[in-house]
């Protein structure tokens, strides 16, 4: 049973606030990944991590950062809330190691919506 | 670079039909391959996976077969549950650097009663 957590799970803001989405994983996974899902259900990786210490930019551009100074945490920040930002986010997280059949375990994500 | 095509959705269906779910993929190398499911209000969960060539993943009645010389792993069920309505994802892991999954874009299936 994979144990990864997303808070909040829905989030309503008004623009320009600052917010953080909160993505911790117990099963000691050293990468770590950020997926943003549009309305269409596509899913965009946003950013990535291979450990502590660790970020790269993803696939899609986005306004947003991330940090990984403890290996079973990897918040999500957004400095300053827009409402093209308005899209479910999804953290995962992957056993460590370069085996092509390791699956990624998902959060349950946060629904973000920004007026 | 590499990519997933999967069939256009969404699919409706009824109680007890035949599910056949279209996958397609370009990839370099020898890629694993994964359906994943998304049901409402939640994130994904792996369904079933293939590592190699001519490899079937099975699961909760589901199966998808590894075809090297096609470049597909459609989805198969041979009777659907109203439970099993949700958004089924195509994927491909290439094993390079991050390890990072290239999905399909999804396909929404709804069964009636």
């Amino acid at each position: 049973e994979a144990d990864i957590y997303q808070t909040p799970r829905y989030l309503v803001i008004g623009t320009g606030k600052k917010i953080t989405l909160e993505c911790s994983q117990t099963m000691g996974h050293d990468k770590m990944y950020w997926y943003q899902q549009d309305p269409g259900m596509e899913l965009h990786l946003i950013h990535y991590s291979y450990g502590v210490n660790s970020t790269e930019k993803g696939d899609l551009s986005s306004e947003s950062t991330v940090s990984r100074i403890r290996t079973e945490h990897f918040p999500l920040t957004l400095e300053s809330a827009r409402p093209s930002h308005t899209s479910q986010y999804l953290c995962a997280s992957r056993p460590s190691g370069t085996r092509t059949y390791n699956e990624q375990f998902f959060g349950p994500g946060t629904r973000l919506t920004v007026l | 670079g590499n990519s997933v095509t999967q069939m256009e959705g969404p699919v409706t269906l009824s109680e007890e039909a035949f599910l056949t779910i279209n996958c397609t993929y370009t990839a370099t190398g020898y890629p694993s391959l994964f359906w994943y499911v998304q049901y409402p209000g939640e994130g994904l969960q792996l369904l079933l996976k293939a590592t190699k060539a001519d490899d079937k993943g099975s699961n909760k009645g589901f199966e998808a077969t590894y075809r090297k010389e096609t470049t597909s792993f459609h989805l198969e069920k041979g009777s659907v549950q109203v439970s099993d309505s949700a958004v089924y994802f195509c994927a491909l892991s290439d094993g390079a650097g991050a390890q990072k999954l290239v999905f399909g874009q999804g396909t929404r299936l709804t069964i009636n009663p």
